[in-house]
């Protein structure tokens, strides 16, 4: 199966400040990652798709001026937490989806963002 | 409206009391459906995908099966380390050649020595 990781494991901000959160497909390309939020006890809830080369897709009432996701290579997805605040703490996951007749679909190891 | 429901919220098991999760879908093109383990603090672990009614995958003490209405996740004499969260989801195709990943709110797992 295909190998994702994320950058960083957690991370710990202040309120107001801006964080990058990475996700690398480590052995295939990726035209296509999604980006989950998932509170404590809660199932993952999409936020975006992210596409190589192209503008993310937000999923309704994400907003994506806040959110800001860059799909710069077929191996990288970054997820940028702009001004974030409290309530921006979460579990922050990706995905990559397999290609071609393969519908697989592998998860990165997550991020626990904390805002303080 | 496309949704995936699963059941129960949450188990307590003995070890060695076998039990099943279910995992019932009302959706429009369906491509496959999903089930995850997930433990605190890390990303889903994928566990087995099913495309078509009928179908049974294995893998040690889990066993997934699917219809055309729900899945069944079988766990056979459950040890403590199969305490987990088990997370169904369902893989939709969309117009345009996406896909949508629709998830259940997982059932917690917890097995007791």
């Amino acid at each position: 199966g295909a190998v994702v990781s994320q950058h960083p494991s957690w991370v710990i901000c202040k309120s107001g400040t801006s964080v990058k959160i990475e996700c690398r497909s480590l052995d295939f390309q990726a035209t296509t990652m999604f980006w989950y939020r998932q509170f404590p006890k809660q199932s993952l809830m999409l936020m975006a798709t992210s596409n190589e080369g192209s503008k993310a897709t937000y999923e309704q009432g994400v907003e994506k001026d806040k959110f800001l996701i860059n799909h710069a290579s077929l191996t990288l997805s970054t997820l940028t937490v702009t001004s974030a605040h409290p309530e921006d703490s979460s579990f922050y996951i990706c995905r990559v989806s397999g290609t071609g007749n393969s519908y697989e679909q592998y998860f990165g190891p997550g991020t626990r963002l904390t805002v303080t | 409206e496309d949704q995936v429901t699963q059941s129960p919220e949450a188990l307590r098991l003995q070890e060695g009391e076998s039990s099943s999760l279910n995992c019932s879908y009302t959706v429009s093109g369906l491509r496959g459906l999903f089930w995850y383990r997930q433990d605190p603090g890390k990303g889903p672990e994928f566990l087995f995908t099913l495309y078509s009614a009928g179908e049974e995958k294995e893998k040690e003490r889990l066993k997934a099966t699917l219809t055309k209405k729900e899945s069944f996740l079988h766990i056979t004499a459950p040890k403590p380390e199969d305490s987990a969260t088990y997370l169904c989801a369902v893989l939709l195709s969309l117009s345009g050649g996406y896909n949508k990943l629709i998830f259940g709110a997982g059932t917690r797992l917890a097995v007791h020595p």
